[in-house]
């Protein structure tokens, strides 16, 4: 069935790890997000891309790094430099002039 | 840079009542879109409602409604006939109608429906 998927749906990290977070669609969307979203503070955009092999920078991008290699991926690395990953990460996609569809989630913790 | 202000971090409301949700926002642009988006417990994202900032019409979808003013920047969500499975927290958020089309949210308004 359609849609998007993220996982795994929690991740734990020990500090000074990489971590990396999935997600994937099968709806042919060109344009993919990365949010980050804490307590009180909404969505924030941490990386997006509009087209393969193309990515830019968000609000919050620090401490996290993107690849775009197909269509239908775009994985999220938390890298050792981004100092306070415990939030949520949430993954979305969206056609031209379209709405945002969101996956479900993933719940990061740093141990 | 554009904002979008939500002034209420919380709203209950009784069942079957109505209840209104303020959301304010910032831009120098004239073609946008404004949109409402609910998370419940799941934590799943779904979209409530949109509109187009050309559009005078104010936007409905069943017991969903908005209140857009243009001119004042302000885009309000109406609940008709509040039920239990609307308790979530509502985000508003912005979007430019060109360009890289990022959207821009609010911090939120945690629903609670009292039986």
């Amino acid at each position: 069935d359609g849609g998007i998927t993220q996982s795994p749906k929690y991740l734990f990290r020990k500090e000074g790890q990489n971590v990396t977070l999935s997600c994937e669609q099968n709806l042919n969307h060109d344009a993919m997000y990365w949010y980050r979203q804490d307590p009180g503070q909404g969505l924030r955009l941490i990386y997006y891309s509009q087209i393969v092999n193309d990515f830019q920078k968000g609000d919050i991008a620090e401490g996290y790094s993107v690849s775009r290699e197909k269509k239908e991926s775009f994985p999220l690395t938390v890298t050792s430099a981004q100092k306070n990953p415990t939030a949520f990460y949430l993954c979305a996609t969206q056609a031209l002039r379209d709405e945002q569809f969101f996956g479900p989630g993933t719940r990061l913790t740093v141990l | 840079a554009q904002t979008v202000t939500q002034s209420q971090p919380e709203m209950s409301v009784q069942e079957a009542e109505t209840v209104t949700l303020s959301c304010t926002y910032d831009t120098s642009e004239s073609d946008y879109y404004l949109f409402w988006y609910k998370q419940p417990p799941s934590r799943q994202m779904i979209l409530v409602i949109r509109q187009e900032a050309y559009k005078q019409q104010n936007a409905t979808e069943n017991r969903f409604s908005v209140n857009f003013q243009k001119a004042a920047k302000s885009f309000s969500l109406k609940i008709s006939d509040s039920q239990l499975g609307d308790a979530a927290m509502y985000f508003c958020a912005y979007r430019v109608n060109f360009g890289n089309e990022k959207l821009t949210f609010g911090t939120g308004t945690r629903l609670t429906i009292i039986p």
